[in-house]
C-alpha cells in the first residue's frame, strides 16, 4: 500500500480563496516532509523542508506568507495555498523521509495534488 | 552546489529495444545518495533506486539495471526489452546533506520516455 498518502490529488479554487493539502506518512514517522511543485513538462522544484515541531525552511524564492507549511505531529504535514491565484496553478508533491531501520535515507513520495485556480 | 543533469529531454523507442537514460550529477560532498524515480501520465513519483556514494556496485532489477560511476560522476539507467508500460518521465536525483540534520534532493530535469508499440 501507499507509504505517503496526499490528499487531496485535485483542487478546483476560485481565485483569492485558500487551499489545503495534506501529506500523511501511514507506516513510519517521518520527522522531515519536503514540499516540491512541478510545473508541466518541468523537473520539481523544492519549495520547503518541513520538520516536525519547528519552522518550515523555504527556498529562495519561495513566499513564506503564501505557502504555510505546518509539520504539528511526526506523521502529517500540511501546505496551505493562501489567497491563491491563477499562477499558483500547478502540481505539488510531498516526500517524507523514512530513517529508520532499513529504510534510512529512502524517501518516500506522495501522489502529488494537481491545483487549478480559476 | 548540486546539480544533476538529464540531458536527454525525449527519447523514443520501439518496443522491446534497449535504452539507456543518462545521468551526470555533480557535488563536492563525499557522502551523497542517488536515486532514480518514475513518473507515469498520472503524476506520482515511483521509486525505483537509491545508491549511496561509497557502493559502486552496478544493480539488476528484472529488467532495469544501473551503472554508477564515481569516476564520471554518472550513474545511467537502462532498461532492457523496454515494454510501452515503461513509458513515463524518469528523473534522476542527487540527495546531499545541507546541514542542521536535514538532506536536499535536487532532481535533474527529467527525460520522457515513449516506448511505440
Amino acid at each position: 500500500g501507499a507509504v505517503v498518502s496526499q490528499h487531496p490529488s485535485r483542487v478546483i479554487c476560485k481565485s483569492g480563496t485558500s487551499v489545503k493539502i495534506e501529506c500523511r506518512s501511514l507506516d513510519f514517522q517521518a520527522t522531515t516532509m519536503f514540499w516540491y511543485r512541478q510545473f508541466p513538462k518541468q523537473s520539481l522544484m523544492l519549495m520547503a523542508t518541513s520538520n516536525e515541531g519547528s519552522k518550515a525552511t523555504y527556498e529562495q524564492g519561495v513566499e513564506k506568507d503564501k505557502f504555510l507549511i505546518n509539520h504539528a505531529s511526526l506523521t502529517l504535514s500540511t501546505l496551505t495555498v493562501t489567497s491563491a491565484h491563477p499562477e499558483d496553478s500547478s502540481f505539488y508533491i510531498c516526500s517524507a523521509r523514512d530513517n529508520t531501520g532499513a529504510r534510512h535515507e529512502k524517501l518516500f513520495f506522495g501522489s502529488g495534488t494537481q491545483l487549478s485556480v480559476l | 552546489a548540486q546539480k544533476v543533469t538529464q540531458a536527454q529531454t525525449e527519447i523514443s523507442v520501439v518496443e522491446k529495444e534497449d535504452v539507456t537514460l543518462d545521468c551526470v550529477y555533480e557535488t563536492r560532498d563525499t557522502t551523497y545518495y542517488l536515486f532514480w524515480y518514475k513518473q507515469p501520465p498520472s503524476g506520482e513519483l515511483v521509486f525505483l533506486i537509491r545508491r549511496n556514494s561509497f557502493d559502486e556496485q552496478n544493480e539488476i532489477s528484472g529488467r532495469y539495471s544501473w551503472n554508477f560511476q564515481k569516476s564520471t560522476s554518472s550513474f545511467n539507467f537502462t532498461i532492457t526489452a523496454s515494454q510501452v508500460v515503461d513509458s513515463a518521465v524518469y528523473f534522476c536525483a542527487l540527495s546531499t546533506y545541507s546541514g542542521a540534520g536535514s538532506y536536499q534532493l535536487t532532481f535533474g530535469k527529467g527525460t520522457k520516455l515513449s516506448v511505440i508499440p
